[in-house]
């Protein structure tokens, strides 16, 4: 199956300060990037949906501004948070969507931890 | 897209068959059955997908019900690293409309496989 790498895997960072997530595409074209967030013990919860090169959309309840999404390319798509705050401590995890056809595949990267003290 | 219905947990002995179960009775005409899974503190990982055949890869087989209200994912040989949670979502394969085919995950069932 398809590469999709996350960096980094793991983050620790201060209340009120922003954080990056990068999420790649390794062996194909991404046409469309997913961003979910896991809490403990909860499943996966899609946050927002990103095609290349234009505006990601938000699920209800996710706040764009807080959660700033960026799908330069065909393989790069990152997640910043920005301002952590403790309650943002979470599983990030991006999904990528790509190929031939009109049958999609989508593919999980290992995903983020991030922890906000 | 269509909900599903799974068990929450599931015990399977090292080296049987994982048989694991789900229903989707409200499927449309045009949504898939998708079969992921995710081990501990890991992304999820595809398995297997189909649309009203039976499905086999390396992984698994997916035994789709000829009305197509349920599905069964079946591991043939499971193994202590099958461990996982699995989830079984319904969805949109082509794109379009508005809803794009999200992958929507519910609870799954947790597959825990004993020596």
């Amino acid at each position: 199956g398809a590469v999709v790498s996350q960096h980094p895997s793991w983050v620790i960072c201060k209340s009120g300060t922003s954080v990056k997530i990068e999420c790649r595409s390794l062996d194909f074209q991404a046409t469309t990037m997913f961003w979910y967030r896991q809490f403990p013990k909860q499943s996966l919860m899609l946050m927002a949906t990103s095609n290349e090169g234009s505006k990601a959309t938000y699920e209800q309840g996710v706040e764009k501004d807080k959660f700033l999404i960026n799908h330069a390319s065909l393989t790069l798509s990152t997640l910043t948070v920005t301002s952590a705050h403790p309650e943002d401590s979470s599983f990030y995890i991006c999904s990528a969507r790509g190929g031939a056809g009109w049958i999609y595949e989508q593919y999980f990267g290992p995903g983020t931890r991030l922890t906000v003290t | 897209d269509a909900k599903t219905t799974q068990p929450p947990s599931m015990d399977c002995a090292e080296g049987r068959a994982a048989n694991l179960p789900c229903n989707h009775s409200t499927i449309s005409g045009n949504e898939y059955v998708y079969w992921y899974r995710q081990i501990h503190s890991q992304g999820p990982q595809y398995i297997i997908h189909g649309l009203k055949n039976n499905e086999t890869n390396e992984m698994a087989s997916l035994i789709i019900t000829e009305d197509r209200k349920s599905s069964t994912l079946i591991l043939p040989h499971a193994t202590l690293r099958d461990t996982a949670v699995y989830y079984c979502i319904v969805r949109v394969a082509k794109s379009g409309g508005t809803s794009y085919g999200k992958l929507t995950f519910g609870q799954g069932t947790i597959l825990t496989v004993h020596p």
